[in-house]
């Protein structure tokens, strides 16, 4: 079984921190992903990686950056965190052929205050 | 606007009964259709999937019909069973685009013992 984790649950900052969060697949899955979930909204893509270094932007990047220096690992950095960013934040990997299913993580809970 | 919708945001039945869940797309370079079920504090995980050249995909007590005239789809849960209560979402992907799926907002689905 694909296992995708991310490595915190539940996570409290404060306006205008960096936030860093991580996710590591161990499946040797190519493409990895970040969505937010919100109520209402659905998932959303936030940065796709199709390989080590390389990232694209999603439908909503404004506020992200992201990190994929090795292939099981891709992070997601918020420079400086506000309240809108508040949500839960999904990772997912996948094989690299176009109807592979996503694997995702549990989720990260994110609040800002 | 969104491109996959899901008009219900939630839906309730009695165990054993069928559950039906609706979605509906706008946009006609979809062709690959797939359904993820996500329990509280979980991420999603994939369910079942249909390709556009086919109109019904059964596996177990799932299956998914796709009517492209009309661009909608639907999920049918048969029987339906308490463990099922689960949002669900269903998400679109164009071939010859990446794996850049595109999620409806998800549907809260309660059976009810």
């Amino acid at each position: 079984d694909v296992k995708v984790t991310q490595s915190s649950r539940y996570l409290v900052k404060r306006t205008g921190e960096k936030v860093f969060l991580e996710c590591v697949q161990d499946m040797d899955h190519e493409n990895m992903f970040w969505y937010r979930q919100d109520p209402g909204l659905g998932l959303r893509l936030i940065y796709f990686s199709y390989d080590v270094k390389m990232k694209e932007k999603g439908d909503i990047p404004e506020g992200y950056s992201v990190s994929r220096e090795k292939k099981e690992r891709f992070s997601l950095i918020l420079e400086s965190a506000s309240t809108n960013q508040t949500s839960m934040y999904l990772c997912a990997s996948s094989l690299g052929t176009g109807h592979s299913p996503l694997h995702f993580g549990n989720g990260t809970r994110l609040t800002v205050t | 606007d969104q491109q996959v919708k899901q008009n219900s945001p939630s839906l309730s039945v009695q165990e054993g009964r069928i559950s039906i869940l609706n979605c509906d797309y706008t946009n006609s370079m979809f062709d690959y259709f797939l359904w993820y079920k996500k329990y509280p504090a979980e991420g999603p995980t994939f369910l079942i999937s249909i390709s556009s050249i086919k109109d019904k995909n059964e596996d177990g007590r799932f299956t998914v019909f796709l009517n492209k005239s009309a661009k909608h789809l639907s999920l049918h849960i048969v029987p339906s069973q308490p463990g099922d209560s689960a949002v669900y979402f269903c998400a679109a992907i164009s071939s010859g685009y990446g794996q850049n799926f595109v999620f409806g907002p998800g549907t809260r689905l309660s059976v009810l013992p």
